[in-house]
C-alpha cells in the first residue's frame, strides 16, 4: 500500500524560512517530488528527488532520506507569493498507480 | 511555450448528464495523466496512458467513467451519467518518460484544469 503523510496546514512569516515535511510508506520507493499549488491554478513542479541528500534550488531545497522515508521542502527568504499548497508526492512501482500525492500542505505567508 | 490545453475551463451540467473533457497533451509527451481533485480527498489519479495505451485506470468508477485518447493529441475522460459527487477540478497532465517502466519520471505538466459542478 501507499501512504503519504504531511502536516494539513502551516503559517510563516514574510521574510523567515519554513520546512514541511513528508513522510511515506511505499514498498516500490522510485523517488519523490514537490510541487507548489496556488488557489485556483495547476501545480506546479517544484523539485524531484531520487537519491539521499539535499537538493537546491534557489530559495527552494528539497530532502530525501529513503531509509526513514521522510522528505522535506525548504523555503527560505519567504515572500508573500509563497502563499500556496505544497504537494508531496511519491513514485511507487508497487502498486498500478505510479505516482501518488499527499494531501497537500497549506502555506500562509504573513506580513 | 509549449502547454497542456484543457477544455472546457467550467462545465455546470445537472446529474444525469454525459460530461466530456479534453486535454491536449504537450507534443511529444508519451504519457497523459487524469487527476480528480477535491478538498476531501486532495489530487487523485483516475487514469494515465502511455504511447495512447491505458496502462492503469483503477482510479476510476467503471461504470460511469471512461477515458481514450482517440490519437497522440487529444485525451478524453467522460462522465455518463454525472453525479452531484463527481463535482470537483478534473486535471490533465503529461510527462515524456521512456519507455523503460523502471527508469524515473519526468516532471508533469498540467493543464489547468475542468472545474465541473453536476446540480
Amino acid at each position: 500500500g501507499q501512504n503519504i503523510d504531511q502536516p494539513t496546514e502551516m503559517t510563516a512569516t514574510e521574510g523567515a524560512i519554513v520546512q514541511i515535511n513528508c513522510t511515506y510508506q511505499t514498498s516500490g520507493f522510485n523517488g519523490l517530488f514537490w510541487y507548489q499549488q496556488h488557489a485556483g491554478e495547476a501545480p506546479t513542479f517544484l523539485s524531484y528527488n531520487v537519491l539521499d541528500g539535499l537538493e537546491e534550488k534557489g530559495r527552494f531545497s528539497s530532502f530525501l532520506s529513503r531509509s526513514k522515508g521522510y522528505s522535506y521542502l525548504l523555503l527560505k527568504e519567504l515572500q508573500m507569493k509563497d502563499s500556496a499548497s505544497y504537494l508531496c508526492a511519491v513514485i511507487d512501482w508497487s502498486g498500478n498507480t505510479p505516482l501518488v500525492f499527499g494531501k497537500g500542505t497549506r502555506l500562509s505567508v504573513i506580513a | 511555450d509549449a502547454r497542456v490545453t484543457q477544455t472546457p475551463r467550467h462545465k455546470v451540467t445537472e446529474m444525469g448528464q454525459e460530461v466530456t473533457m479534453r486535454c491536449q497533451p504537450i507534443l511529444g509527451h508519451n504519457t497523459v495523466f487524469w487527476y480528480r481533485q477535491t478538498m476531501m480527498q486532495g489530487l487523485e489519479l483516475l487514469a494515465y496512458f502511455r504511447n495512447r495505451a491505458p496502462l492503469d485506470d483503477s482510479g476510476m468508477p467503471k461504470d460511469r467513467f471512461s477515458a481514450e485518447m482517440p490519437d497522440a493529441t487529444l485525451a478524453t475522460l467522460k462522465i455518463q451519467p454525472s453525479e452531484p459527487r463527481d463535482s470537483a477540478v478534473y486535471f490533465c497532465a503529461s510527462a515524456g518518460t521512456s519507455g523503460n517502466r523502471a527508469s524515473s519520471y519526468n516532471e508533469q505538466f498540467f493543464g489547468p484544469g475542468t472545474r465541473l459542478t453536476v446540480l
